[in-house]
């Protein structure tokens, strides 16, 4: 079953205004990554992260994998309408124990115009 | 659009039949995996299969089976099937090494009535 948990589960926000979400395991990853779905399609990736502490930025998008690699958030900044649908953090160990994902329950966000 | 091509989109079927999903991975990619996304599970893990072989298995039911072609395509096979079986499920692909983002296709709805 889920390792992740993510949080929050659902946020109702205006355009314009900052998201912040995060995901927290009881076990170590060695990549983290955050999805986003669109209804009727599948996630698609938006930022992946490959070291502890590390920092990474895709446009309004701004990602980190925390210290203790238990942990990661994602910040959305100056949310636009295209921004609605619902962000999975994933986890992957990587190594023998394989490059498969385990996935938190997703943050559905809604953008108000 | 990813790269990994799923078909059909959907599928409607009745109890006890058996259907086939298919799955055609981004081009160079060795790896496939299967995920099922069902409204109260999230997406969960199915299998691996890398280069034809079985890499790693999830919680895939023993009436669920799935193969990966000489040309690396995939299918994953559901027989006997339950009303509980309804979901979304999703394949994704990725490149050789244990820490390769995935990448998903817009995966195939069934719907068992």
């Amino acid at each position: 079953g889920q390792q992740l948990n993510q949080s929050p589960q659902s946020m109702f926000i205006q355009e314009g205004e900052d998201v912040s979400m995060n995901c927290t395991s009881s076990s170590i990853f060695n990549t983290w990554l955050w999805y986003k779905q669109d209804p009727g399609e599948g996630p698609v990736l938006l930022i992946a992260l490959y070291k502890a502490g590390e920092l990474t930025s895709n446009g309004r998008l701004t990602a980190q994998f925390g210290i203790t690699r238990k942990d990661s958030f994602l910040n959305i900044s100056a949310s636009i309408p295209s921004d609605v649908g619902i962000y999975f953090c994933a986890g992957q160990k990587g190594g023998t124990s394989g490059s498969r994902l385990t996935f938190g329950e997703g943050t559905q966000l809604t953008v108000n115009p | 659009d990813s790269g990994v091509t799923q078909t059909p989109k959907h599928l409607i079927t009745a109890t006890g039949q058996r259907v086939t999903l298919r799955c055609s991975p981004r081009s160079g990619d060795l790896s496939v995996y299967w995920y099922q996304q069902s409204l109260d599970q999230g997406l969960q893990f199915l299998i691996q299969y890398y280069n034809g072989e079985e890499r790693a298995k999830g919680n895939i039911l023993e009436r669920f089976s799935a193969q990966q072609f000489p040309d690396l395509h995939s299918e994953l096979n559901l027989s006997s099937l339950e009303l509980g079986d309804s979901a979304l499920y999703f394949c994704a692909s990725s490149v050789v090494g244990s820490n390769s983002p995935l990448h998903f296709g817009n995966g195939t709805r069934l719907t068992v009535t």
